[in-house]
Parts: structure tokens; sequence; C-alpha cells
């Protein structure tokens, strides 16, 4: 099972939309709506952002949000802040029978 | 509070074996599956290891089965991961990670802090 494939870095200013692409087949991505997406900070744990493609856990702010279609989803951050950057991940559930999950390679967002 | 406290991680040499801990608190451990997440340093995330919430199926990384064993133990709240033959390539930070909505899905809620294993001679 291969890594979701995401872009290495997005940059962005303060106060602008950046999104984060996460492509997959449609054995994972294109196969269910179980796309996550999460924040990690340098040094800290990851940070649940988004489940079931577009779903916010409690807390989470509205400026990011999640759509998908066909084999790839998407994280989009609205308003860029400088605590936004950080590297984020999506993940997906998958088919096969020996490897319920697979995570995206990871993207590096900047705040220039 | 949900807290999830991993324990266990240190410098091994190759071939060598550890056990990582995962004590949970906050929530009624039982009904969820949790998961082994590590992350090799300056890498990516790499999902180790799940196990369900009955503690009946258990799912492994190609990278690690064989190796690895991933288990529960239900009276004291704790997740383990018995990690045997180890490799320079298993050096990373460890987490473990609980399921949202209980079963084996993909979507983890809390994280622990994470703990460091080392191999190297």
């Amino acid at each position: 099972q291969s890594a979701l494939t995401q872009p290495a870095s997005v940059s962005g200013s303060p106060g602008q939309s950046i999104t984060i692409s996460c492509t997959g087949t449609s054995s994972d991505v294109g196969g269910y709506n179980s796309v996550s997406w999460y924040q990690q900070h340098p040094g800290r744990a990851p940070k649940l952002l988004i489940y079931d493609v577009t779903n916010r856990p409690s807390g989470v702010s509205n400026r990011f949000s999640g759509s998908k279609s066909g084999n790839s989803a998407s994280l989009t951050i609205s308003g860029l802040q400088a605590e936004d950057e950080a590297d984020y991940y999506c993940s997906s559930y998958t088919s096969s029978s020996t490897l319920p999950y697979v995570f995206g390679t990871g993207t590096n967002v900047t705040v220039l | 509070e949900v807290q999830l406290l991993e324990s266990g991680g240190g410098l091994v040499q190759p071939g060598g074996s550890l056990r990582l801990s995962c004590a949970a608190s906050g929530f009624t451990f039982n009904n969820y599956a949790m998961s082994w997440v590590r992350q090799a340093p300056g890498k990516g995330l790499e999902w180790v290891s799940v196990i369900s919430a009955s503690g009946d199926s258990t799912y492994y990384a190609d990278s690690v089965r064989g190796r690895f064993t991933i288990f529960r133990d239900k009276s004291k709240n704790t997740l383990a991961l018995q990690m045997n033959r180890l490799r320079v390539e298993d050096t990373a930070v460890y987490y473990c990670a609980k399921e949202l909505n209980g079963h084996i899905y993909g979507s983890f809620d809390y994280w622990g802090q994470g703990t460091q294993v080392t191999v190297s001679s």
C-alpha cells in the first residue's frame, strides 16, 4: 500500500487561502468517505483537524475545511495565520485486508 | 479529560527488543480501537499497528509484521507494543492514538506525547 500523495510544500501570505491536495486511488480515498486531516507542529503530536472528509472536531477553527472529488481530497485553510505554519497529513481508510489505513506524504505549510 | 501516556522507549541495539506501553484515561478504554503510529526523524507519519476495541482483531504494517505484536490489557486500560528483532530503520517517535468513533476507521482524535525509540549499535 503506497502512501497518499501530497505536495511537499505550500505557502501563502497572512489572510490568504491555501489548498492542500491528497491523491490516492479507488481503493482508499476514492472508495471511502473516511479521509482525515492532521496538523503537526514541530516536536508536537498530530492534531485531528478534519474527519469523514468534511467534519471538524469540536474546538477546531472553521477556517479549516475539507472536500473530496474522485480519488483526491483537499484541505483548505482560509484566512491564513502565522500559527497555521506546520506540517499537514491526510489519511484514509483502505480496502486492504492487511493494512486498513494509509497516511499521506505530508505537506509543510509556510506563512510568508 | 482524555490522556494517553506512552512509556518504554529508549536505546536498543539492532536485533534487540522493547515493549512500549500507553496508559489511557478519561474515556472507556474498552470501547475504542487503538493504534500505534510512528515518525522517523525528519519523516512523515507511518501507521504501525491497530487493535480493535475487543482485542480480537489486529493489523500490522508490512514493515513490522512478524516482528511487532500489539495487545491491550483491559483491566489496566493499557495499550502495548512488543517490538522484537528491531532494526535501525525502526528508529522513530512512537505515538499511541485513539480512534474517534471506536471501531477501526482511521480517524484519531487523541494522541499521546510520543516515546522515542532509537535502534543503534
